[in-house]
């Protein structure tokens, strides 16, 4: 059971564009909401999270909106860099359980 | 500050060898240890983790095991690998970001 899912395995945009990664997930009882960057061969590191309670987390070129109606959150990157070229991951958190749940990924390319 | 160190970054390995990969914490006391993997193409999957000294949980069954002879020391095992073991081995820790993980920068590990 996939609880956490990416749809869009890839993404490619033009540097200074708008990139838009979408992320559903099926368990309303998450409590956080994380995307991790990784670049090949590396650990992911953190990125950007948001909580439950809120709609909208903003960090530099980074927000993540969550929409729990329609259990989707999306990160948004503007404007876009070549250095951003990675696998982004969608994860949740419930935090009684401290385990994150991961979705599949999606590899963004950014093209000069 | 706290620091992940997993080892070794790559391996090679042949069918029914063994394995052992390693992972330790430094600057913190009594943290919550995972090992993930990644398949070729896929997400990242949780393989088990700890709470404790000696306290593990698996969330797949698998080939592989795992202890936790000390506090901030994380083992991965295997007494005779498979093929299908080979994938992109991720350490991690909680703390650090609000409610995420702090991951090392992995194993790769291919079986041949």
């Amino acid at each position: 059971d996939q609880q956490v899912k990416q749809n869009s395995p890839s993404l490619s945009v033009q540097e200074g564009r708008i990139s838009i990664l979408n992320c559903d997930y099926t368990n309303s009882m998450f409590d956080y909401f994380l995307w991790y960057k990784k670049y090949p061969a590396e650990g992911p590191t953190f990125l950007i999270s948001i909580s439950s309670i809120k709609d909208k987390n903003e960090d530099g070129r980074f927000t993540v909106f969550l929409n729990k109606s329609a259990k989707h959150l999306s990160l948004h990157i503007v404007p876009s860099q070549p250095g951003d070229s990675a696998v982004y991951f969608c994860a949740a958190l419930k935090a009684a359980g401290n385990k994150l749940t991961f979705g599949g990924g999606t590899r963004v390319l950014v093209k000069p | 500050s706290q620091t992940i160190h997993q080892w070794p970054a790559t391996l090679v390995q042949p069918v029914g060898s063994p394995l052992s990969l390693e992972c330790t914490v430094e600057g913190t006391s009594n943290p919550n240890l995972y090992w993930y993997r990644q398949a070729a193409g896929r997400g990242l999957q949780l393989l088990f983790y700890s709470v404790g000294i000696g306290q593990i949980s698996s969330e797949v069954p698998q080939n592989l095991s795992a202890s936790r002879p000390q506090d901030r020391q994380f083992i991965l095992s295997s007494k005779k690998l498979l093929l299908s073991d080979s994938g992109f081995y991720l350490c991690a820790w909680s703390g650090g970001h609000l409610w995420g993980y702090t991951f090392g920068s992995g194993t790769r590990l291919t079986v041949v």
